[in-house]
């Protein structure tokens, strides 16, 4: 199976502020890899995939880049609703995994 | 807009066979270039892909879970099912039902998702 790890978690960070946060995959997963954002008691939800094309809807300070291994998830300006748990998953081979997931919480 | 919901029992005693039912709204499943999957989320593992089926019944089942997993689809009642057996306190989780496009390997939309609960 494929391993994701992500990093830091929790992040501490301040309305306005920009955040990055990272995805590490153990071998290599070309660009398949999405994001989604999680408040608590619902579902997660996509926010970005194959690395960096945003689901509709989703707001344009959300950006994501990277391949191969390495992928990060930027937020430019965080707002107030930003502030949820953000998963990373591989779609490059199955079974399909995920990262443990990145607590984002007000500083 | 497709619309997907959980149910089923909150609360499997350990050794029983946990049953879960995905009904889909806003849209048919008995179209082909989906799969639908099951995925679960607990404290312990985080987000575990459970496995995934087509409109015609094949099934791909993640290997950590496959000796005791059956999913099966119903497209006259526009619903999947998925069963558990031999569960433990391990198995304890939310568990959601969603959907991927062919080739597209992520999920969207999913489900409220719905919580059970191992024990006895």
């Amino acid at each position: 199976d494929v391993q994701m790890t992500q990093s830091p978690s929790p992040l501490s960070a301040s309305v306005g502020d920009r955040i990055t946060i990272s995805c590490r995959a153990n071998t290599s997963i070309s660009t398949y890899l999405n994001w989604y954002s999680q408040k608590p008691g619902k579902a997660p939800k996509l926010l970005i995939y194959l690395t960096s094309t945003l689901q509709s809807g989703v707001p344009s300070r959300f950006s994501g880049s990277g391949s191969g291994t390495d992928f990060t998830l930027t937020i430019s300006s965080l707002q107030p609703e930003d502030f949820a748990t953000y998963y990373c998953q591989q779609g490059h081979s199955t079974p399909f995994t995920f990262g443990q997931g990145t607590r984002l919480e007000i500083k | 807009q497709l619309q997907l919901q959980e149910s089923g029992p909150g609360l499997v005693k350990p050794s029983e066979t946990l049953s879960l039912t995905c009904t889909v709204s806003g849209g048919s499943i008995g179209t082909a270039n989906y799969y639908w999957d099951w995925i679960r989320q607990s404290p312990g593992k985080g987000l575990e892909w459970i496995g995934n089926i087509y409109y015609s019944g094949s099934t791909y089942y993640n290997p950590s879970l496959k000796s005791r997993v059956t999913m099966s689809i119903d497209t006259s009642k526009n619903q999947l099912s998925l069963k558990l057996n031999s569960v433990t306190a391990a198995d304890t989780a939310v568990y959601y039902c969603g959907r991927h496009l062919v080739k597209n390997n992520w999920f969207d939309p999913w489900g409220q998702g719905t919580l059970v609960t191992v024990s006895s």
